[in-house]
């Protein structure tokens, strides 16, 4: 079974610049998440989508993160404008509705902003 | 908001040592997760425990769920090398239908050979 898929592994942008992400989850997961993992510390909680529908997005600073599932199956992080301090990684992942519920992640993307 | 404690932040051990790493909330979770994850890497479920009192063996690693379902540990016995890594805690609880993980800010183990 082929793991969560992320893309890219590493990007490095300029403040102000803008940059997206592409998640693709474990086949038949319909729970899909995005974390951001600032160094030191442990994952926090960006968007939480189950299929389509977003089912928490409270820690997601709206006015430059943005995410969508359109078709129930992968996802887009997207930053706009970049600041310094949304250097971290990204990790997506994703989980099935059966119980008790383990998270699958995959590798994230590592992105530094100068 | 859901708040996990882990301690220590950091440890570094020798090989062969014994070692625990302790995670804390002043909330009660359905479920208590804890995860290893490898630099480069995202975290890989290790263990889940749910009942309150709750003891798990996976080899030499050892889970506690307390019984109040507020606090959890791991226990390491006899380290190796290789059980270097970032260690996290994960509450679990409900949101409408769909799970949510309240992660702590993790153990940085080394175990030094």
């Amino acid at each position: 079974e082929a793991g969560v898929a992320q893309s890219p592994r590493y990007k490095i942008i300029e403040k102000r610049q803008s940059v997206a992400f592409w998640c693709n989850p474990i086949s038949g997961h319909a729970t899909l998440y995005w974390y951001q993992q600032i160094l030191g510390q442990g994952p926090k909680l960006l968007i939480q989508f189950q299929n389509n529908g977003v089912v928490d997005d409270s820690q997601l600073p709206k006015d430059r993160f943005s995410a969508e599932r359109l078709k129930g199956v992968d996802s887009t992080l997207k930053i706009q404008p970049a600041k310094l301090e949304d250097s971290a990684v990204y990790l997506c992942a994703s989980s099935s509705s059966s119980t008790p519920v383990g998270q699958y992640f995959g590798p994230g993307t590592r992105l530094t902003v100068t | 908001t859901q708040l996990l404690e882990q301690s220590p932040q950091f440890l570094s051990i020798q090989e062969g040592e014994n070692l625990t790493v302790y995670c804390n909330s002043s909330s009660v979770f359905s479920s208590l997760q804890w995860y290893r994850q490898e630099p480069g890497e995202g975290p890989v479920l290790l263990v889940t425990v749910v009942t309150g009192g709750e003891v798990k063996k996976l080899k030499r690693l050892t889970f506690q769920f307390g019984d109040a379902r507020k606090d959890s540990s791991l226990h390491i016995t006899a380290a190796q090398p290789g059980d270097t890594g970032l260690y996290l805690c994960a509450g679990s609880d409900l949101l409408g239908s769909a799970r949510q993980l309240t992660f702590g800010s993790g153990t940085q183990l080394t175990v030094l050979p």
